[in-house]
């Protein structure tokens, strides 16, 4: 069965710092990957995806993921943090296990301090 | 296009009462999903369509939560009788293929008292 994990269900960073979502996913078959954001009173929107080409994904707003498959991992970066970025972001994993199905994460919400 | 669109987006209502959710997708989306999100349980995928045919319902909570997919451009949720702990924000999205971009509607919000 496929799972993910998303460590910390909240993360407070400084405006400028640097932002690490961290993401963890099981699965017994080679699994896609998503980043999506939801903002207050929205819904989710994908900030990236990974898809079995490069292990190092670029997305929208400044934000990039890093597939290590010796780790199970799909952390989500972003090299300075701005106001904006305050929000909830949610890791997904789509594998097919006997029928495909996308689990997402419990969430992370980002607080960004002035 | 216009993306995913729900409808209410506000629904409050007293318990045991019918309470019918509308989710029209993306024009051309062969993928259909409704979500249930509550701070308890967060995102929970209920059940997903393909091609307008129910294909995963293990999400469900219950015989009175039920789903139908009448043609490829309109879905309901219908929740009867609905109870307090129906209570959450449902989302509807949709996508072009099962490991797509899923591309969430703005979420009816669910107050049942």
């Amino acid at each position: 069965a496929q799972s993910v994990t998303q460590l910390g269900s909240h993360v407070s960073v400084s405006e400028g710092a640097l932002v690490l979502l961290r993401c963890n996913y099981s699965s017994s078959v080679p699994p896609y990957l998503f980043w999506y954001v939801q903002y207050p009173n929205q819904g989710l929107q994908l900030l990236l995806k990974y898809t079995s080409a490069a292990t190092l994904v670029k997305g929208i707003n400044g934000f990039e993921a890093e597939f290590k498959k010796s780790e199970t991992s799909f952390h989500l970066t972003k090299p300075s943090a701005h106001m904006s970025d305050a929000a909830e972001y949610f890791c997904a994993v789509t594998s097919n296990t006997g029928g495909f199905k996308t689990i997402f994460g419990a969430g992370t919400r980002l607080f960004v301090k002035a | 296009d216009a993306g995913v669109i729900q409808s209410p987006r506000h629904e409050v209502t007293e318990m045991g009462q019918e309470v019918t959710l509308r989710c029209k997708p993306i024009s051309g989306h062969d993928y259909l999903f409704w979500y249930r999100q509550t701070m308890m349980r967060g995102l929970e995928l209920l059940i997903y369509f393909n091609n307008n045919v129910p294909i995963d319902d293990s999400g469900m909570p219950e015989d009175r939560f039920s789903a139908k997919m009448p043609n490829a451009s309109f879905s309901t949720l219908k929740i009867q009788p609905s109870e307090p702990r129906d209570s959450a924000v449902y989302f509807c999205a949709s996508s072009l293929g099962i490991q797509e971009t899923q591309y969430f509607g703005p979420g009816t919000r669910l107050l049942v008292l």
